[in-house]
């Protein structure tokens, strides 16, 4: 079963919202990934987790905020976000470790209004 | 950057075959993925190379060459249901990062 889940798929939010999207695994998996893709892009990388911590940053602006609970949950905090960050927000996850394949969830469809 | 590159679009008639190809820098190389994206929909793996030489999966294969920093994504008996976006992607530890995508259409 190579299944990541994402929950909501669909988020509608204010400027001045809070909102948090979730990402869960169960495949033992021990990295764990968040990417944004926009419409006709490929996705990019915002951060890695490795064995429950922070390991790359992609220079996010903070008002993208990850956390990961523990090995299977992953989540992403949105705070005071602007409308150029509406995208399909996507978590994957892999064993860890270089090289090993990354499972994407099906994603968050994100709109800022 | 990783200057991962690929052709922006192709266009194919059903049951031709398409050769997509990639080139990325050699640096850091952990290995090579191919994704295959339809449209708002999520990426689903198709295939991962580390070694060189060609890797077949049924009607899609994918090549590898580590010195030249080359690979390529054969698509076979093209169906209609392969339009959609392929994706190369580079690994380097925990770091993958994609090219732009192939748009592939196919046409009756």
């Amino acid at each position: 079963d190579t299944e990541v889940t994402q929950t909501p798929k669909h988020l509608v939010m204010g400027m001045t919202n809070k909102k948090s999207l979730k990402c869960e695994q169960h495949m033992g998996h021990r990295a764990m990934y968040w990417y944004k893709q926009k419409a006709k892009k490929p996705p990019e990388l915002m951060f890695v987790y490795s064995y429950e911590k922070l390991s790359i940053n992609e220079s996010v602006p903070s008002r993208f905020s990850p956390e990961c609970p523990n090995s299977s949950l992953l989540n992403l905090h949105l705070h005071a976000l602007q409308p150029e960050d509406s995208a399909l927000y996507l978590c994957a996850s892999s064993p860890g470790g270089g090289g090993n394949t990354i499972y994407f969830g099906e994603g968050s469809w994100l709109t800022v209004v | 950057g990783q200057n991962i590159d690929q052709p922006t679009e192709m266009t194919a008639t059903e049951g031709a075959i398409v050769q997509i190809n990639c080139t990325y820098q050699t640096s850091g190389f952990n290995g090579l993925f191919w994704y295959q994206q339809h449209a708002g929909e999520a990426p689903t793996f198709l295939s991962y190379n580390v070694l060189d030489g060609l890797e077949e999966k049924g009607r899609f294969s994918s090549f590898l060459s580590r010195s030249k920093g080359y690979s390529y994504l054969l698509l076979k008996e093209l169906q209609m249901k392969d339009s959609a976006s392929y994706l190369c992607a580079k690994a380097a530890g925990n770091k993958l990062t994609f090219g732009g995508g192939t748009r592939v259409l196919v046409k009756p």
